[in-house]
């Protein structure tokens, strides 16, 4: 079975502190991507890596940045926390995709870590 | 763009059935299904290609319309253990993203 491992489930910081959250996933898998989960918004994408030293941004990157420097892990970064980043972070991996032009492989979610920035 | 689920929440007696639906904007290339129980980590259901075809899975089955640009997750004879929020995620053939739904919350009561 596929495990993805986030290092905390639970985190309290304080405004202005930098933050690291790490994922480790140990099936070999070369996409990496972290998600926040808010209530009635779902699961939105801040940043993905398909490869070591690679990344993307996703659709809400602003105040975040990302590090990939061996394939299995993946580390978030808040620069500076800031009270509206209080959520729930998911990671997730997946195998590289098959070349086709669409997403045939699942993603594989760590269990979260809930963070409070205070 | 998100894409829009339907209904944001439904509650059956075990037994019941229920259909979510999932819907784009825009054209889609895959449709994939996941299913998050309360604290616990979202868990992979099933993936719908481009090319209609319906998937199942138990009890749990699925559709893709490619030209409606929507996808219904089909759930039959519910069981307790169906309980949890689903999620769709689109991919538009953009670098292999998925854009996820807001979720749909299952509740089945005995």
């Amino acid at each position: 079975d596929v495990k993805v491992t986030q290092s905390s489930r639970y985190l309290v910081k304080r405004t202005g502190e930098k933050v690291f959250l790490e994922c480790v996933q140990d099936m070999d898998h070369e996409n990496m991507f972290w998600y926040r989960q808010d209530p009635g918004l779902g699961l939105r994408l801040i940043y993905f890596s398909y490869d070591v030293k690679m990344k993307e941004k996703g659709d809400i990157p602003e105040g975040y940045s990302v590090s990939r420097e061996k394939k299995e892990r993946f580390s978030l970064i808040l620069e500076s926390a800031s009270t509206n980043q209080t959520s729930m972070y998911l990671c997730a991996s997946r195998p590289e995709t098959e070349l086709t032009p669409y997403s045939n492989q699942p993603q594989h979610f760590g269990d979260g870590t809930r963070l409070s920035i205070l | 763009q998100q894409p829009v689920q339907s209904p944001q929440a439904v509650i059956l007696r075990e037994g019941e059935d229920a259909v979510i639906n999932c819907s784009s904007s825009k054209a889609l290339y895959s449709v994939h299904w996941y299913r998050q129980k309360h604290g616990e980590a979202p868990v992979f259901l099933m993936i719908l290609l481009k090319g209609g075809e319906q998937k199942g899975h138990d009890k749990i089955s699925a559709s893709f319309n490619e030209k409606k640009q929507q996808s219904s997750l089909y759930l039959t004879a519910s069981q307790l253990s169906y309980s949890g929020t689903y999620f769709c995620g689109t991919d538009g053939g953009s670098n292999y993203k998925l854009t996820f739904g807001k979720g749909t919350l299952l509740t089945v009561n005995p």
